[in-house]
């Protein structure tokens, strides 16, 4: 089984500032999800990956493979960035493995 | 309607009650996928549905659960004999034919076993 591991568990930051959130994980991969959960919210996929890297406005998400790690940066953090975070991996089975998910990143952008 | 639809979105049920979510996917996604949010657990995989193949229900917690999809759309997931620890949010996702493709979720059911 996957082990997928998050930090920092929880990060508060000020508006405009540059945000990192890193997700390791122990086994081989066929995916790896950056997943986004307001408070009382739904979730909401923001990116998936399988290799190098990719951006959508202001959030850029990367995955080396080889040392088996991704980061999800923001870049000028708004306070409607704060969210939990998730890293969730989708195991070489594919589907029939399900996404294995982290414990989340709690952030807050304070303005 | 646009997004992957559940209902009930809450259910308060006694313990020993049989229960049934319903989960509506976005139309024309062979993918389907059942995950539980509890709070001492966080999210886990529960089954995952490619079409009409029958599902692995290895991810399944007990032979309590069980569920089904019918003509590869509408899936239904059955809690039978509830107990406490089944209370949590049971999510429902779908996504276009493959494993590997993005995840829509729905906004979940809370159920409640008292």
């Amino acid at each position: 089984k996957n082990e997928v591991e998050q930090s920092p568990q929880n990060l508060t930051a000020q508006e405009g500032e540059f945000i990192t959130i890193n997700c390791s994980y122990s086994v081989g991969i066929s995916a790896l999800h950056w997943l986004q959960q307001h408070p009382g919210g739904g979730i909401v996929s923001l990116f998936m990956l399988s290799s190098g890297k990719k951006k959508h406005g202001r959030l850029i998400a990367t995955i080396n493979i080889q040392e088996k790690h991704s980061s999800l940066h923001i870049t000028a953090s708004h306070p409607r960035d704060s969210a939990v975070y998730i890293c969730a991996v989708l195991g070489p089975g594919g589907g029939a493995d399900g996404l294995t998910f982290g414990k989340g990143t709690h952030l807050i952008i304070q303005p | 309607g646009a997004g992957v639809s559940q209902s009930p979105s809450n259910k308060v049920t006694e313990k020993g009650k049989d229960v049934e979510l319903r989960c509506d996917p976005i139309s024309g996604h062979t993918a389907l996928y059942w995950y539980r949010q509890s709070l001492g657990q966080g999210l886990e995989f529960l089954i995952y549905f490619q079409g009409n193949s029958a599902p692995d229900k290895s991810g399944l917690p007990s032979d309590r659960f069980s569920a089904e999809r019918t003509g590869g759309s509408v899936s239904t997931l059955t809690i039978q004999r509830t107990q406490q620890e089944d209370s949590a949010v049971y999510l429902c996702a779908s996504g276009k034919a493959g494993a590997v493709s993005i995840q829509y979720f729905g906004a979940g059911t809370r159920l409640s076993v008292l």
